[in-house]
């Protein structure tokens, strides 16, 4: 069962920063935060994880509260390729790899 | 080269029929798993299986069977399709519980 909560949908335009907001308030210590997206007719793709604190990459931040309760997925400069169904999860550190998806986030960046 | 290729992209059968999706990754994971994305395009783990274990999520039809030749592969038998079982099905790799690779997906039609 997905421990996540996300905005079903959210618009930003082209260039912009996308913020997308996670609330994982009954996250465990020995949980990580996953974020993956879908973009229209693919398979998923990975973004990025985290376990307390802030961590980047090339493709997005992410931000996690110090009480691990909630977290921010950042796209720095979206673009119109970043339109995607945006899924938050929470997975234990070890142990099978089983993620639960919930329903996400429809992210529509706008030119 | 892709990383997770699954054949076919699209299968269409009738009901009764027993069919094949067929799995490869060249990244040397050493674990493998089935989702399936239904209509409502909800994502829902399937199968994982590493060489020690197959971990079945528990509402998969016994109809349903990962078949495993070699490292590199994961099949999914099904048997006797029904309407119900029309989805897309992806097939995803991980090295233990590092984030997965998916594949493009297989959409089944059963009419």
């Amino acid at each position: 069962d997905a421990k996540t909560t996300q905005p079903t949908s959210m618009d930003c335009a082209e260039g912009r920063a996308a913020n997308l907001p996670c609330n994982h308030s009954t996250i465990s210590g020995n949980e990580y935060v996953y974020w993956y997206r879908q973009i229209h007719s693919q398979g998923p793709q990975y973004i990025i994880h985290g376990l307390k604190n802030n961590e980047t990459n090339e493709m997005a931040s992410l931000i996690i509260t110090e009480d691990r309760k909630s977290s921010t997925l950042i796209l720095p400069h979206a673009t119109l390729r970043d339109t995607a169904v945006y899924y938050c999860i929470v997975r234990a550190i070890t142990g099978a790899n089983n993620l639960f998806f919930g329903t996400g986030t429809r992210l529509t960046v706008i030119p | 080269d892709t990383a997770v290729s699954q054949t076919p992209k699209y299968l269409v059968t009738q009901m009764g029929n027993d069919k094949s999706i067929k799995c490869e990754q060249n990244l040397g994971h050493d674990t493998m798993y089935w989702y399936k994305q239904d209509s409502k395009k909800f994502l829902k783990i399937m199968f994982s299986y590493n060489n020690k274990e197959l971990i079945i999520n528990e509402t998969v039809p016994n109809r349903f069977s990962p078949k495993s030749p070699d490292k590199a592969h994961l099949n999914l038998h099904i048997n006797s399709l029904e309407l119900g079982d029309s989805a897309v099905y992806f097939c995803a790799s991980s090295q233990g519980d590092r984030e997965a690779f998916f594949g493009q997906g297989t959409r089944l039609t059963v009419v």
